[in-house]
């Protein structure tokens, strides 16, 4: 079971990323997923979340209207379209794994994360 | 937004010792409350989902009560490998937040 992010990387304050996260060893179109971020020396934060099959998704007020959340179950992917970046989106990025389909709260599996970096 | 305040921000305390986190919701949660543990350089890891039901793998030292407002985390008898950092998270209309975490430092 696992998840590998990919996609990080330096970007100018205004500039696009996208970033990957592949997963394997479970039923990933069965699992809501989600795109967790940690500043340098802080706390995380969720960013967004998507359902198993890609209809339902949201997000965060701090990133709402800029980032889409996407998901290709034929390819086990998750991905996190970034735009109109900010100093402030720097951060480790993990994709994590809601751990049951229902009412439950709590993600089971997490990425090793990969590093944004918005600078001028 | 749902704001989760944990307290304390530090705790220090010895091996062999019992840790008391705890967690505080702006408005009621139920029991959709989930307990994390990070150490440098590491993913979080689950240890407690829906308040008070241990993941896979976690040794039973851990464990998890409260609901509605207030939450706890209690580590029994602390061992060196719990020497973390510790985040709360709560679930609504499938919308999430993470409490600013409490730093456990071995005193």
């Amino acid at each position: 079971v696992q998840l590998l992010e990919s996609g990080g990387g330096l970007v100018q304050p205004g500039g696009s990323l996208r970033l990957s996260c592949a997963a394997s060893g479970f039923t990933f179109s069965s699992s809501a997923m989600s795109w967790v971020r940690q500043a340098p020396g802080k706390g995380l934060e969720w960013v967004s979340g998507i359902g198993g099959s890609g209809g339902s998704t949201y997000y965060a007020g701090s990133v709402k209207g800029r980032f889409t959340i996407s998901r290709d179950n034929s390819k086990n992917t998750l991905s996190l379209e970034m735009n109109r970046l900010r100093v402030e989106d720097t951060a480790i990025y993990y994709c994590a794994k809601k751990r049951s389909t229902g009412d439950t709260c709590g993600f089971d599996i997490w990425g090793q994360g990969t590093l944004v970096t918005v600078s001028s | 937004e749902i704001v989760l305040t944990q307290s304390p921000a530090t705790l220090s305390l010895s091996p062999g010792e019992r840790a008391t986190l705890s967690c505080r919701a702006s408005q009621s949660v139920d029991n959709y409350l989930a307990w994390y543990q990070q150490k440098p350089g590491q993913a979080p890891r689950l240890l407690i989902y829906d308040a008070s039901n241990r993941a896979a793998g976690i040794p039973a030292r851990f464990s998890g009560s409260g609901s509605g407002t207030d939450f706890t985390l209690t580590i029994s008898s602390l061992e060196p490998e719990d020497f973390a950092a510790y985040y709360c998270q709560q679930r609504t209309n499938s919308m999430y937040t993470f409490g600013q975490g409490t730093r456990l430092e071995i005193k």
